[in-house]
């Protein structure tokens, strides 16, 4: 079974930039998050899907990051404009439901780095 | 809110040593607990995890209990191997109304050296 797959794996932009990362999940999984992992943390989530509805945004930054999840399906997160501490590395995850105890798996990231 | 807190790190042990990282956390209601590894270029892996309170979870010879009186859930191996160095990170996960996210400690980063 593949995994989740998110592409590009590195990005390199320059401030003020837009930038747009792709996520596949799991084949079946209904649920989607989007994590922001900063160097030497954890990740923290910025939004979560339930099939195509975003059922928790409270930690995106609306001002200049949207996303996106048509047809219940795949995912792309996207920043306009980039600045220079949006740099960190941008997970994506699945899983089957959202309630507690269920496993989320993730995928590779992709890091940003703004210049 | 929620919170988890990891020890502080580098740890560096050689091979067969025991291994230790403490983890407790801040929740209301009951939450679920994971330990997630992160191995060099890879994404975030689950390790084990445990729903309820004296559950101990285990996988690859890791295990951690979880303890509501201490608010802990440890993570133990008896013996390390040089391919268990990577980041171990503890999380919570709380289902409230439609609210269900993980909340990751800062992660601790392990060193096994033969």
């Amino acid at each position: 079974e593949a995994g989740v797959v998110q592409s590009p794996r590195y990005k390199i932009i320059e401030k003020k930039q837009p930038v747009a990362f792709w996520c596949n999940p799991i084949s079946g999984h209904n649920t989607l998050y989007w994590y922001l992992q900063n160097l030497g943390q954890g990740p923290e989530l910025l939004i979560r899907y339930e099939n195509e509805e975003a059922v928790d945004d409270s930690q995106l930054p609306k001002d200049r990051f949207s996303a996106e999840r048509l047809k219940g399906v795949d995912s792309t997160l996207k920043i306009q404009p980039a600045e220079l501490g949006d740099s960190a590395v941008y997970l994506c995850a699945s899983s089957y439901s959202g309630l507690a105890g269920g496993e989320q798996f993730f995928g590779p990231g992709t890091r940003l780095t703004v210049l | 809110g929620n919170s988890v807190t990891q020890m502080e790190g580098p740890v560096t042990l050689s091979e067969e040593a025991f291994l230790t990282i403490n983890c407790t956390y801040t929740a209301t209601g009951y939450p679920s607990l994971f330990w997630y590894v992160q191995y060099p270029g890879e994404g975030l892996q689950l390790l084990l995890k445990a729903t309820k309170a004296d559950d101990k979870g285990s996988n690859k010879g890791f295990e951690a209990t979880y303890r509501k009186e201490t608010t802990s859930f440890h993570l133990e191996k008896g013996s390390v191997q040089v391919s268990d160095s990577a980041v171990y990170f503890c999380a919570l996960g709380a289902y409230t109304g439609a609210n269900s996210k993980l909340t990751f400690g800062k992660g601790i980063t392990l060193s096994v050296r033969p």
